[in-house]
């Protein structure tokens, strides 16, 4: 049972440019939730979405970023038009129930550049 | 609003000696408490979690927390460390109603355990 698979795990985007994020949950798993963590701080939670869904968007910013979780395929976290401060590690995590009796398994991340 | 206080940016330990990493937390209402640890360009691995019951919490790797509700604390503890324990510990809190696996994580504390 593979983990939770991000890609690309490396992206470098110009000022202006569109960046897209990908994660796939383990097997199994129905929700998705979107971290970023900015150089020395921790992680802030950005969107948690079931699958077609979007369950809690409090965490995002109010423009540019969007996230989806379609019925097929894996989940999408979108940044338009990006800017020096959009560079990041954005973590996706996954859990089988919205539960925390059954904890988030989190993937490797992606880690943007802006230049 | 909920929110986790680390401390500590880095602790030093020499390896044999035991350690603790410091947590605190603020939440209405009684807490589900976590621990996460990163190692260098990594995701993050789930160590431990507190739910309810015994406030002594066994995890992974020979790491265990302690529920403190009076001091609202959840401090991280391992009686010898290993060299291989260096890595960055991150506690991190989600409300019991609704919150799903929707976590608020510490700043982060850097450990360096040294031979």
């Amino acid at each position: 049972n593979a983990g939770v698979m991000q890609n690309p795990r490396h992206l470098v985007r110009r000022r202006g440019q569109e960046a897209r994020l990908r994660c796939s949950p383990m097997k199994g798993h129905s929700h998705v939730y979107w971290y970023r963590q900015l150089p020395e701080e921790g992680l802030k939670f950005m969107v948690y979405l079931q699958k077609e869904n979007i369950i809690d968007e409090s965490g995002m910013p109010k423009e540019r970023f969007s996230a989806e979780f379609p019925k097929e395929g894996p989940s999408i976290l979108r940044i338009q038009q990006v800017v020096r401060g959009d560079s990041a590690a954005y973590f996706c995590a996954s859990s089988p129930s919205s539960g925390p009796n059954t904890e988030a398994f989190f993937g490797q991340g992606t880690r943007l550049t802006v230049v | 609003a909920q929110s986790v206080a680390q401390p500590e940016d880095q602790v030093n330990v020499a390896e044999g000696n035991p350690l603790t990493v410091k947590c605190t937390y603020s939440v209405s209402g009684n807490p589900y408490l976590f621990w996460y640890v990163q190692y260098p360009n990594r995701g993050l691995q789930f160590l431990l979690k507190y739910i309810t019951g015994d406030n002594l919490v066994k995890g992974s790797y020979g790491f265990e927390a302690e529920f403190n509700k009076s001091q609202t604390s959840f401090h991280l503890k391992k009686p010898s460390a290993l060299v291989s324990d260096s890595a960055l510990y991150f506690c991190a809190v989600s409300p019991r109603e609704g919150g799903g696996n929707k976590l608020t994580f510490g700043t982060g504390t850097q450990l360096k355990v040294e031979l």
